[in-house]
Parts: C-alpha cells; sequence; structure tokens
C-alpha cells in the first residue's frame, strides 16, 4: 500500500457521462498530481493542486476539471465523455519535490 | 523544452540474461531529478530509484543497477539475471527542481522475460 488512496479502481460508463475519480493523498502530503496514461499520448501531466489551490495545468481538457478539499483529497470530474478518453488514471502526492507516490490508479473505459 | 526519449519500444530476454534499458533525456536545467518506476501488469507505478543530477554515482541494488551519465544526458538501468517477475513496462522520468515538480514522463519500455 502507497499509502495514496484511489477509487474507484475501476469504472465503466457511456459516452457523453460524467464520472468523478476520487485520490486521498498520503498523511501529510499537500500536493496531488493527477496524470493520465493511455495507449497513444503516454504518461501525462493533467493537473497540480497544492494545500486546495491549484498550482500547474498540463494537458488538461476542458472538460476535465480538479479539485482539492480541506481536507486534502482531490476529485477529478470529466465529463462528455468520449471513448477517447479511456484511460489509467493516476493521482499522487508529496510534500517535497524530491519525486512523489502515486496511488494504484483508476481504470476508466467509456463504451 | 524538456523530453525523455526511450528508444526501445519492447526487448524480449530469456530469464537469466542480462538486460539493459535505456534513457536520454534532454533539459536546460542544471538541476533535476531523474527517476525510474516499473509498471506491471496489474497497472500500478511501482518507484524504483531517484538520481539528483548532482550525484553521478552508479547505484546497486540487488540484481537492479543505474548509471547515470550526466556528459551524455543518460541514465540506464541495467537488471542482471533476469526474471520473469522483472516483467512489466519500465518509465524513465525527470523532474524539475523548482515550479511544479511535474514528471516528463518517457513512452517506455516492454520487457518481456521469457523462461
Amino acid at each position: 500500500d502507497s499509502g495514496v488512496t484511489q477509487t474507484p479502481k475501476h469504472l465503466i460508463t457511456a459516452t457523453g457521462q460524467r464520472v468523478t475519480l476520487r485520490c486521498s493523498p498520503r498523511s501529510g502530503d499537500l500536493s496531488v498530481y493527477w496524470y493520465q496514461q493511455s495507449l497513444d499520448q503516454g504518461l501525462q501531466f493533467l493537473i497540480q493542486y497544492y494545500n486546495g489551490e491549484e498550482r500547474a495545468k498540463g494537458n488538461i481538457l476542458e472538460r476535465f476539471s480538479a479539485q482539492q478539499f480541506p481536507d486534502l483529497h482531490s476529485e477529478l470530474n470529466l465529463s462528455s465523455l468520449e471513448l477517447g478518453d479511456s484511460a489509467l488514471y493516476f493521482c499522487a502526492s508529496t510534500t517535497s519535490g524530491a519525486g512523489y507516490t502515486f496511488g494504484s490508479g483508476t481504470r476508466l473505459t467509456v463504451v | 523544452a524538456q523530453k525523455v526519449t526511450q528508444a526501445q519500444t519492447e526487448i524480449s530476454v530469456v530469464e537469466k540474461e542480462d538486460v539493459t534499458l535505456d534513457c536520454v533525456y534532454e533539459t536546460r536545467d542544471t538541476t533535476y531529478y531523474l527517476f525510474w518506476y516499473k509498471q506491471p501488469p496489474s497497472g500500478e507505478l511501482v518507484f524504483l530509484i531517484r538520481r539528483n543530477s548532482f550525484d553521478e554515482q552508479n547505484e546497486i541494488s540487488g540484481r537492479y543497477s543505474w548509471n547515470f551519465q550526466k556528459s551524455t544526458s543518460s541514465f540506464n538501468f541495467t537488471i542482471t539475471a533476469s526474471q520473469v517477475v522483472d516483467s512489466a513496462v519500465y518509465f524513465c522520468a525527470l523532474m524539475r527542481t523548482s515550479g511544479t515538480y511535474k514528471y516528463i514522463f518517457g513512452t517506455g519500455t516492454r520487457l518481456k522475460v521469457l523462461a
């Protein structure tokens, strides 16, 4: 157990739907990162939150949004889902900038 | 711009062979971190090693060893006496030491170790 908890582990949904992925960071970690791993794009940085505030955005679509709550857990919201959004979504957390711990991922399948 | 290149898409070896996974990176930063992660078939990302750009010492951990050469911008990973359990996708990643601390991942190398 890495200490970073992601739920659900698997999600199957239809095109056009909206889903929410949840991440609980490791105890004491203030930063949360979201990454997407798809077959054609590889592992891509989506967005970072630090202590409740958005810090950086990567290749995140406008249909996607995220937030970090006061208890430091984070949610990634994906809307108007398309087949191409099928991917493994990872959350990671850290306190320092020396590398971070990944969760086990949420595998999203859009049908 | 920062970039990580793992030119080997897939490597197959027979058990007990040694195998080296290549990683070449590009960055204009003078300080940075380099990482290797393993992604087994189960899908999670398993941390293997972090290397600070100031530390060019090679490192050995059991059957794993890493060769960091700043002069050639390479951070290669060698598995000695490979085992079937080593079969996985291996990712090399680069991280800046300031700013957002996001990872720039390579495209990964799929290692298949055959019994």
